[in-house]
């Protein structure tokens, strides 16, 4: 089945404590991208990236930090939590740029 | 800069009657717009994309130029429609793509 995967779908962790949420696809996107969603705002990119070794970065790209060392992964990191990055996280993936995202189940990040 | 703008962040609507999302941009460009549906709990999933002009689930939007919008029309709303509904705007072909806050659509009985 195509899809996005994103582990794990919860997490809690403390103010400063590095941590990696994965993001993995099966279609052989090119594109992948990391969104948060947070009422009120909806949803704000933080990073994408066009192909293995090439990111941008999205609106809200302070405090995130991405690598796509492989096509299907794209591993979102957080060097330094701090209880503003309490959010939803998407990950999605695209064959053409911005057509058509393919968006993972989403990962709920509360940083205490 | 890029603005994508969804002026109603709750629209109630009643079974069968006709709903309006609305849509507005602010691009200098050639935009793609698209519109994306969550349903509670779910992921989001792609609703319609300007380019293609299709009609999805009875959905359909125009995009009109002149008035830079990408309103999302149906004429007549069912129960299972209730959901969050966003639209995007895509301004390259990098990747890059700008959601609106959301429109959250509740249709009663």
């Amino acid at each position: 089945e195509a899809q996005v995967t994103q582990n794990p779908r919860y997490l809690i962790t403390v103010t400063g404590k590095k941590l990696t949420v994965t993001c993995s696809q099966n279609m052989n996107h090119e594109y992948m991208s990391w969104y948060r969603q947070d009422p009120g705002l909806g949803l704000r990119q933080i990073y994408y990236s066009m192909n293995v070794e090439v990111t941008d970065k999205g609106d809200v790209p302070e405090g995130y930090k991405v690598s796509r060392k492989e096509k299907r992964n794209f591993p979102l990191i957080l060097e330094s939590p701090s209880p503003n990055q309490t959010s939803l996280y998407f990950c999605a993936s695209s064959l053409k740029g911005a057509r058509g995202y393919t968006f993972g189940s989403g990962t709920r990040l509360t940083v205490v | 800069a890029q603005r994508v703008t969804q002026p109603e962040k709750l629209l109630s609507v009643f079974k069968g009657a006709p709903v309006e999302l609305k849509c507005n941009y602010s691009y200098s460009g050639s935009p793609e717009l698209f519109w994306y549906v969550q349903y509670s709990r779910q992921r989001l999933q792609l609703l319609l994309r300007h380019i293609s002009r299709e009609s999805i689930k009875g959905f359909t939007a125009d995009l009109n130029k002149g008035e830079t919008s990408f309103h999302l029309k149906k004429p007549f709303a069912q129960e299972e429609d209730s959901a969050m509904y966003y639209c995007a705007l895509g301004t390259d072909s990098w990747g890059k793509l700008q959601f609106g806050a959301g429109t959250q659509v509740v249709v009663t009985p």
